[in-house]
């Protein structure tokens, strides 16, 4: 089965500071990952998919292989990334629990 | 475009009675996903469509859960009876990719509290 796994579900720091939140992937084959991230009082609306490359809104996050990692990072937080971010495999089975970033001013 | 349309927003029902969700997906949409929420969870998928056809109900507990899309459009998700447990929100998706590969759009859930 195709599992991910946020193990931090909080995360609090100061505007300008680095993030990165955190997810693992425990299944075999050729992993495809998806990060889905909720802003207050919105829809689920997804961030950025791996196989793109992309960088959204700052972020980008990098599939390893060698750690089985799909960690989302953005060098310089702002306010407006506060949110929840849920990591998500290829079949979109069961999306991870979810990680609630706070950025403060 | 429209995005996903979901009704009713909120529903508050007491354990054993029933309840129906619908949702509308956006327009050409052939993928149609049905996610469970439970309250510090992530979403779960309970059934997926292509088009009127079912793609994985592996995780719909089919003993009281059952969704329906009868014309490849429209679908609804309905439990009966509901229990505690159920208490979530009820989130629909669609995209417009084959298999898994494409992006979801949500719509904003319907919050189910069972008493």
């Amino acid at each position: 089965a195709q599992r991910v796994t946020q193990p931090e579900k909080l995360l609090s720091v100061f505007k300008g500071a680095p993030v990165e939140l955190k997810c693992n992937y425990s299944y075999s084959g050729s992993p495809e990952l998806f990060w889905y991230v909720q802003y207050s009082r919105q829809r689920l609306q997804l961030l950025l998919r791996h196989i793109s490359r992309e960088s959204i809104k700052g972020f980008t996050a990098d599939l390893n292989k060698g750690e089985t990692s799909f960690h989302l990072k953005k060098p310089f937080a702002q306010e407006e990334d506060s949110a929840m971010y849920y990591c998500a495999p290829r079949s979109k089975l069961v999306f991870g629990k979810g990680m609630k970033l706070t950025v403060n001013p | 475009e429209a995005g996903v349309a979901q009704s009713p927003r909120y529903k508050i029902i007491e354990k054993r009675q029933s309840v129906a969700f619908w949702c509308n997906p956006i327009s050409g949409h052939a993928t149609l996903y049905w996610y469970q929420q439970i309250l510090g969870q992530g979403p779960k998928l309970l059934i997926q469509f292509q088009n009127n056809g079912v793609v994985d109900d592996s995780q719909l507990p089919k003993d009281r859960f059952s969704a329906e899309r009868l014309k490849g459009v429209d679908s609804t998700l309905k439990i009966q009876p509901a229990k505690l447990e159920d208490s979530a929100v009820y989130l629909c998706a669609s995209s417009s990719g084959q298999g898994n590969t494409g992006e979801l759009f949500f719509g904003e859930g319907s919050r189910l509290t069972v008493l």
